[in-house]
């Protein structure tokens, strides 16, 4: 089956630095990849997703980076600010099948 | 998400006893799904149901059941609960959409289980 490794699993920046969180996947069938984030207390939300036929995508401060050859993929939040503290995983399913296999997750401290 | 929850939101029990989690949905979804986070090892899959007669084990379905008496709703069942069944449980939903994010998963608050 599937296997998501995360790293790191703590992360701290100052206010408005870059964060960037990396993934890798071992299945070479993968075709989704989501990220999530949990803030405290809450259930994970969906921030980010790509599909294996993009190598890039972007919502304002987030992006997520695909390679498909590396098998990796990697979230990048810039201008950081502290309610992006939280917990992100990410994840990814194989073309074919039912379920998402995720990371172990990052928690994220944004300092003031 | 308001739209999905979860009862208890805390629950301590003891070894051996029988406990039921339940998952409601108000978002129409077909998919529901349960999973158990633990420090360091991320969301794991117990249980998933993409209808009411489609039940599935995940990678950790072992001292674990599910009934899904409805379309909204989806339990899990600890038959004869452990120590290291001790965690925070989610539930989520997703739905298939001919388009937009088509696996978006949408979770509920949590509820934290201490077994002692």
């Amino acid at each position: 089956g599937e296997n998501v490794e995360q790293h790191p699993s703590t992360l701290s920046v100052q206010e408005g630095d870059s964060a960037v969180i990396k993934c890798t996947y071992s299945d070479s069938a993968s075709n989704y990849f989501p990220w999530y984030k949990q803030e405290l207390g809450k259930g994970p939300q969906l921030i980010i997703d790509i599909r294996s036929n993009v190598g890039e995508k972007k919502d304002q401060r987030i992006a997520v980076t695909l390679n498909k050859t590396a098998k990796h993929f990697s979230l990048h939040i810039t201008e950081t600010q502290p309610e992006d503290s939280a917990v992100y995983f990410c994840a990814a399913k194989p073309a074919g099948r039912r379920a998402l296999t995720f990371g172990s997750g990052t928690r994220l401290q944004v300092q003031p | 998400d308001a739209d999905v929850t979860q009862t208890p939101r805390n629950r301590i029990t003891k070894t051996g006893k029988r406990i039921m989690l339940e998952c409601s949905q108000t978002k129409g979804h077909d998919r529901m799904y349960w999973y158990r986070q633990d420090p360091g090892l991320g969301l794991r899959l117990i249980y998933y149901s993409f209808d009411v007669k489609d039940i599935n084990k995940g990678e950790i379905s072992d001292g674990y059941s599910v009934s899904r008496q409805a379309q909204a709703k989806f339990s899990l069942s600890l038959e004869s609960a452990i120590p290291n069944q001790t965690a925070l449980y989610f539930c989520a939903t997703s739905d298939l959409l001919t388009s937009g994010t088509n696996n978006e998963q949408f979770f509920g608050p949590g509820t934290r289980l201490t077994v002692l």
